[in-house]
């Protein structure tokens, strides 16, 4: 299986600031990724795909890149809903499988 | 728009079968990937496996010899068979819809809380 290994676990941060979770596979998936945020208790949210294809709907200050084994995820003002855990996924071969998540809280 | 809503039993009895359906609105069940993924309590996600337009199925190795995917087109709906469950199965349980490639999964169901008890 491809492992996906997100950083930071867990993020503070406060409202208006740019924070960047990292995604590294431990193989080449190309642009076969996508990011995803979950809050409490709600189904996860597709936020990115292909790697740095914005899903329609989601506000511009998210922003993916990279390609082959690292990935960013970038939220470039931080705004309170923002507050959640977010997953990766790697679409590159079966079985998918996602990141651990990374929590982001208020500082 | 498309909406997808899971049903079934919200506990099941350890060593039985789990069974649930996600029931498609606002578009036909007929395109696409329809994919189920289940959360642990407190942990992260896993995908379970889908069923294609086309009925073709794909596994998590993981879960390989206890899980069926299958598909009711007429009634819109697809649904998850898992069998001998052991409390290891206890989580929340999402169907999904994955258009395929790299776009990854793009409309959820609200998710439904499956306990396996003894």
């Amino acid at each position: 299986d491809i492992q996906l290994t997100q950083s930071p676990s867990f993020l503070s941060a406060s409202i208006g600031d740019r924070v960047t979770f990292t995604c590294r596979a431990s193989q080449d998936i190309s642009s076969y990724l996508a990011w995803y945020q979950q809050r409490p208790g709600k189904a996860p949210k597709l936020l990115i795909y292909a790697a740095s294809t914005l899903q329609s709907g989601v506000p511009s200050r998210f922003s993916g890149s990279g390609s082959g084994t690292e990935f960013t995820l970038t939220i470039s003002s931080l705004q309170p809903e923002d507050f959640a855990t977010y997953y990766c996924q790697q679409l590159n071969g079966y079985p998918y499988t996602f990141g651990q998540g990374t929590k982001l809280q208020i500082k | 728009q498309v909406q997808l809503q899971e049903s079934g039993p919200g506990r099941v009895k350890s060593s039985e079968t789990l069974s649930l359906t996600c029931t498609v609105s606002g578009g036909s069940i007929s395109r696409y990937y329809w994919t189920w993924i289940r959360q642990p309590p407190g942990k992260g996600l896993e995908w379970i496996g889908y069923i294609s337009y086309s009925g073709s199925t794909k596994y998590n190795p993981s879960l390989k010899s206890r899980v069926t995917v299958s598909v009711d087109t007429s009634n819109n709906q697809f649904s998850l068979k898992l069998s001998s469950v052991t409390a290891a199965d206890t989580a929340v349980y999402y169907c999904a819809r994955e258009r395929g490639g790299s776009y990854g999964m793009d409309v959820w169901g609200q998710g439904t809380t499956v306990t396996v008890s003894s």
